[in-house]
């Protein structure tokens, strides 16, 4: 599976769009960007997840470029729970052989 | 809502000591992972199994074996516990479905061993 590469941190101010950039260069065409966040002592949780088309949900939209490498996740009103560990994955049909890298931890201030 | 727990959210061990975490599932899910998360390192990957019965050696298998004898159940033990293992162990699952894989974290358990 393709390796992701992330800025270790970014800061944004509360009910601002937050924009999260994530490399993905070798990514191969059967190859989904999924994208989890982690606050504090919890477990990951899942954000959204795309193949090449840009999607939205309730939490976030993910925006793909046409060459699929690279991707931002992009929440539109960021609030203080926003603040967490934001990871960029790359994912294949194999099960089990996703890494999870550093990340980026963003922050949320008032 | 998928609902993955784990045992125990906090564990203190002596070294030596057998452990075991478990993680149960509540979604007839098929795959189910086991990974330890370090400052620094992200998460690392220690088995999977894709099935009852079967499992598969992730990143770091060493010092760990796994157990799955019920589909929502998969258990991590530590045969003999060392200083080296305290850290955050996380339990996911995820559907096998076509090509799509989002997995889903349990809380984690933070192992401290003495």
């Amino acid at each position: 599976d393709a390796k992701t590469t992330q800025p270790p941190s970014m800061d944004c101010a509360e009910g601002r769009a937050a924009n999260l950039p994530c490399n993905h260069s070798t990514i191969s065409g059967n190859e989904y960007v999924y994208w989890y966040r982690q606050i504090h002592s919890q477990g990951p949780q899942y954000i959204i997840h795309g193949l090449k088309n840009n999607e939205t949900n309730e939490m976030a939209s993910l925006i793909i470029t046409e060459d699929r490498k690279s991707s931002t996740l992009i929440l539109p009103h960021a609030t203080l729970r926003d603040t967490a560990v934001y990871y960029c994955i790359v994912i294949g049909t194999n099960a089990g052989k996703s890494t999870f890298g550093d990340g980026t931890t963003l922050t949320v201030k008032p | 809502d998928v609902k993955v727990t784990q045992s125990s959210r906090y564990l203190v061990k002596r070294t030596g000591e057998k452990v075991f975490l478990e993680c149960v599932q509540d979604m007839d899910h098929e795959n189910m992972f086991w990974y330890r998360q370090d400052p620094g390192l992200g998460l690392r990957l220690i088995y999977f199994s894709y099935d009852v019965k079967m499992k598969e050696k992730g990143d770091i298998p060493e010092g760990y074996s796994v157990s799955r004898e019920k589909k929502e159940r998969f258990s991590l033990i530590l045969e003999s516990a060392s200083t080296n293992q305290t850290s955050m162990y996380l339990c996911a699952s995820s559907s096998a479905q076509g090509s799509q894989e989002t997995q889903y974290f349990g809380p984690g358990t933070r192992l401290l061993v003495l």
